[in-house]
């Protein structure tokens, strides 16, 4: 069975500051990776995803993530951070060829400040 | 995108008895659905997968009987919390898979269960 670990449940980062939110995952198989940010009481939104070719993905918001098959990783990164970021932010994995059933991480907010 | 829409956002009733969730996909046909249960500052947790026409997959530890899945449309799944009580409280989303199999899903904007 696949897993997903997001080693930071919290990370604070002031205003127009680089970030970077970790995640990890473990599976056997192929998977399928992908970042979700949901805003209070709210649902799930999509911001990218890694299915196959390039290793680097870019999202909306001007996130991007890097999957790294040899640590299995799949980092969420945004260059300089604004308030509207606050959130939490969710990473996922699916086998592929499955019928899409989501394996997400505990989650981390990110808390911006001025 | 597509859209995916719940109903109702918030409901409150009474303990012992039931509440209908509604799930739809507004512009595309659904297949499959899956439902999730959120507490409050943690992950979702899935609870069970909808197929169209057919009974629902439970995950372990769901009670089938308590939280009824009805896929009847490839555009309606609904989740119906029968004879609520207090720790019944709180947010499901559900979500439906699109298309091809690129195992991206569509989320609603979850409904927030309190039960008093």
């Amino acid at each position: 069975a696949q897993s997903v670990t997001q080693l930071d449940s919290q990370v604070p980062v002031f205003e127009e500051a680089p970030v970077e939110l970790r995640c990890n995952y473990s599976s056997s198989v192929s998977v399928y990776l992908f970042w979700y940010v949901q805003y209070p009481n709210q649902g799930l939104q999509l911001l990218l995803k890694y299915l196959s070719g390039s290793t680097l993905v870019k999202g909306i918001n001007g996130f991007e993530a890097e999957f790294n098959k040899s640590q299995t990783s799949f980092h969420l990164r945004k260059p300089s951070v604004h308030i509207s970021d606050t959130a939490e932010y969710f990473c996922a994995v699916s086998l592929t060829g499955t019928a899409s059933k989501l394996t997400f991480g505990t989650g981390t907010r990110l808390q911006v400040t001025l | 995108g597509a859209v995916v829409s719940q109903h109702p956002s918030w409901v409150i009733c009474k303990s012992g008895t039931s509440v209908k969730i509604e799930c739809r996909s507004l512009d595309f046909q659904a297949t499959t659905m899956f439902w999730y249960r959120q507490f409050p500052k943690q992950s979702l947790m899935l609870m069970a997968t909808s197929n169209e026409g057919s009974k629902a997959t439970y995950e372990q530890g769901v009670e089938k009987d308590k939280f009824l899945i009805n896929h009847a449309s490839l555009t309606l799944s609904t989740l119906t919390v029968t004879s609520a009580h207090p720790e019944d409280s709180s947010f499901y989303i559900c979500s439906a898979k699109s298309g091809l199999d690129t195992g991206e899903l569509f989320f609603g904007e979850g409904s927030r269960l309190t039960v008093l």
